[in-house]
């Protein structure tokens, strides 16, 4: 089954760090970009960053909300995409997907993973 | 940054009627924007991206239009299963960026 499945979310208390998997299968990982999408409770979703294919360089882009705080990876040999977030506040409370991006739509996502709940609270 | 600003917040219709939500950017995104579709407790799912091209299996009724600022998703005979939030994107520019989102519901 071609499927996402997030993983690591949790309570965090603010300024400390947790990193997120999303762990892919059914499709080869190394043939798609990535991104990261969050919605904060009962509001609208926030672009978090995007993280290219090896072929095109394997480089990120970042929402200017978590530009110098938070990090994407992948680990194509393990099929996971990693979102480091480091220096949590409580306005990055929020439910995360990771989505598969694949070139034939413009890179936008056509496969989403069900989420996984962060919230950054003392 | 492109800000993306969604009109109505909230629109009522009544089944098989027309529905029209409007997308605006705060400059130029030439016809690099998208439309996806949120129902509660789920993922968001495209629709329609490069303003006017379905997604593999999105239903004939639903139709994008417009390029450059200003941009329409139109729904043509509204079933139950569209009542949802409807969100534009913009990905001509890093970062990309989201509305603020439409709530569609039924009158």
């Amino acid at each position: 089954e071609v499927q996402l499945v997030e993983s690591g979310g949790g309570l965090v208390q603010p300024g400390r760090s947790l990193r997120l998997s999303c762990t892919a299968s059914g499709f080869t990982l190394g043939d798609y970009a990535m991104s990261w999408v969050r919605q904060a409770p009962g509001k609208g979703l926030e672009w978090v960053g995007f993280i290219r294919s090896k072929p095109y360089g394997g480089t990120s882009e970042y929402a200017a909300s978590v530009e110098g705080r938070f990090i994407i990876s992948r680990d194509d040999s393990k099929s996971i995409t990693y979102l480091q977030m480091n220096g949590l506040k409580a306005e990055d409370t929020a439910v995360y997907y990771c989505t598969r991006d694949p070139r034939y739509f413009d890179w936008l996502p056509d496969l989403w993973g069900q989420g996984t709940v962060v919230t950054v609270s003392s | 940054e492109i800000v993306m600003t969604q009109s109505p917040a909230t629109l009522s219709v009544s089944p098989g009627e027309r529905a029209t939500l409007s997308c605006r950017a705060s400059q130029s995104v030439n016809s690099n924007l998208a439309w996806y579709q949120q129902k509660p407790g789920q993922a968001p799912r495209l629709l329609i991206y490069g303003a006017s091209t379905r997604a593999t299996g999105i239903p004939a009724r639903f139709s994008g239009s417009g390029s450059g600022t200003e941009f329409t998703l139109t729904i043509s005979s509204l079933q139950s299963e569209d009542f949802a939030v409807y969100y534009c994107q913009q990905y001509n520019n890093w970062p990309r960026s989201f509305g603020q989102g439409t709530k569609l519901e039924i009158k």
